[in-house]
């Protein structure tokens, strides 16, 4: 079955420093891998998407490179501040799919 | 432009009652899907409703149901209330053929059952 692993393990930064964040999925070969932002208790919020033929797409501070040969996205937050503490999830799609896929998602704490 | 909107933002039942819970989409948007998440897990897919009709349904049981409306509101029914069936319950729209890309979510449901 289609299975999507992000680090379970919450990731604690320093401000100002680059956050990178890991998807690895498997038995899934999605045109596309879009992550999300999600804040305690809300909805999460679309951040971006890349597709299968994209090897890096960027937006602001935010960078998410995609590599289809080793199943896996890595999404950056160059210059971390507080406000980027959130969790950050990811989701492979397009595969004929009409569903989001979601993975446990990753916590990111960035330290005054 | 409206965002996505849901309601209640909170809810208490106990085991075995129904529950309706509801969605507005986003302006526009003639998709919405439904999502369970868990503490501590990424949302799961429970269906899909485009232009009133079911479009594909997740590995949850016949208990969870739901419809679509003309202006492409949503309700979400789920009958017999399990104790897992508490989480937040997550509504996110979209435009145009559900291929699933960018969805827009609403600030979710909490759902306990006692």
């Amino acid at each position: 079955s289609q299975k999507i692993e992000q680090n379970s393990e919450a990731l604690n930064i320093q401000e100002g420093k680059t956050a990178t964040l890991t998807c690895n999925y498997t038995n899934y070969s999605p045109a596309y891998l879009q992550w999300y932002r999600q804040d305690p208790g809300r909805g999460p919020v679309f951040l971006l998407l890349i597709r299968e033929n994209e090897k890096e797409k960027r937006k602001e501070r935010l960078k998410v490179t995609f590599d289809t040969t080793l199943k896996q996205s890595l999404f950056h937050i160059t210059a971390s501040q507080p406000a980027d503490s959130a969790t950050y999830l990811c989701a492979p799609g397009g595969d004929s799919s009409y569903k989001l896929i979601f993975g446990s998602g990753t916590r990111l704490l960035v330290r005054p | 432009e409206t965002g996505v909107t849901q309601s209640p933002t909170h809810l208490i039942k106990t085991r075995g009652q129904q529950v309706t819970l509801r969605c507005s989409s986003q302006s526009g948007h003639n998709t919405v899907s439904w999502y369970q998440q868990a503490l501590g897990q990424g949302p799961q897919f429970i269906f899909q409703y485009y232009r009133e009709e079911e479009n594909g349904r997740g590995n949850f049981p016949p208990r969870f149901s739901g419809l679509q409306f003309p202006n492409y509101s949503s309700e979400l029914n789920v009958n017999a209330l399990e104790l897992d069936d508490s989480a937040l319950y997550l509504c996110a729209s979209s435009l145009g053929r559900p291929r699933a890309e960018t969805q827009y979510f609403g600030p979710g449901t909490r759902l306990l059952v006692l």
